[in-house]
């Protein structure tokens, strides 16, 4: 079955520290990874995306990592600030059909002064 | 540029009401979508258009319909509204389908 499941479900960090949300998918076969942003209240907005080749992308102080034999990403958060504050939101594209589009839970980031 | 616009915003129904939400973009994009979400669960896709002229059924089709009206509006309707159709409804385009999902700002339904 295909599935996306992110951790931690939720986080609590200083503002100005690091941190890593966790993506683990059995998404198969693997066509891409995104990773979106969901503030409160908004639809979610594209990070980024990766394909199989690619095993890093920055955004900013956004960093996502993919390990497509070991079916994992990363998004690490830099020098957090309180406008990370937000639901994070992994989903992955199988290659065949259409619209087939596997959404994540979220991890919701707190950042606090 | 405005990116996609979903109305109304906000939403209170009764039990048997119907009502549309209307969904438009201006980026010129072939396909949209609905998405519903609830609390502890993924974005689940109820519809889709992935041209003009054309709609399939998603993940979680019944109880709604959709109409793509031209290439800027996609619609979604509910002819007559229950208490588990309670969630934030989501509208999104996109160019194509290895392009990232552009998302509107929500509608939040309750069903009374």
């Amino acid at each position: 079955k295909n599935q996306v499941e992110q951790s931690p479900q939720s986080l609590i960090i200083l503002e100005g520290k690091n941190c890593t949300l966790q993506c683990n998918y059995t998404v198969s076969p693997f066509s891409n990874l995104r990773w979106y942003k969901q503030d409160t209240g908004r639809g979610p907005v594209s990070l980024t995306i990766m394909t199989f080749s690619e095993n890093t992308k920055s955004n900013g102080r956004y960093t996502a990592t993919l390990d497509a034999d070991t079916k994992q990403s990363s998004l690490h958060i830099t020098a957090s600030q309180l406008s990370d504050s937000a639901s994070y939101i992994c989903v992955v594209r199988e290659q065949t059909g259409a619209n087939n589009l596997f959404f994540g839970t979220g991890t919701r980031l707190t950042v606090i002064p | 540029n405005a990116g996609v616009t979903q109305t109304p915003k906000f939403q209170v129904l009764k039990t048997g009401q119907s009502m549309t939400l209307q969904c438009a973009q201006d980026m010129n994009h072939n396909s949209m979508y609905w998405y519903r979400q609830d609390p502890g669960m993924g974005l689940r896709l109820i519809y889709y258009s992935a041209s003009e002229g054309t709609t399939d059924k998603g993940e979680v089709p019944n109880g709604y319909n959709v109409s793509r009206l031209n290439k800027r509006e996609f619609s979604l309707r509910l002819e007559s509204a229950a208490p588990s159709q309670t969630s934030v409804y989501f509208c999104a385009s996109t160019k194509e389908v290895n392009s990232p999902l552009h998302f509107g700002n929500g509608t939040r339904l309750t069903v009374t």
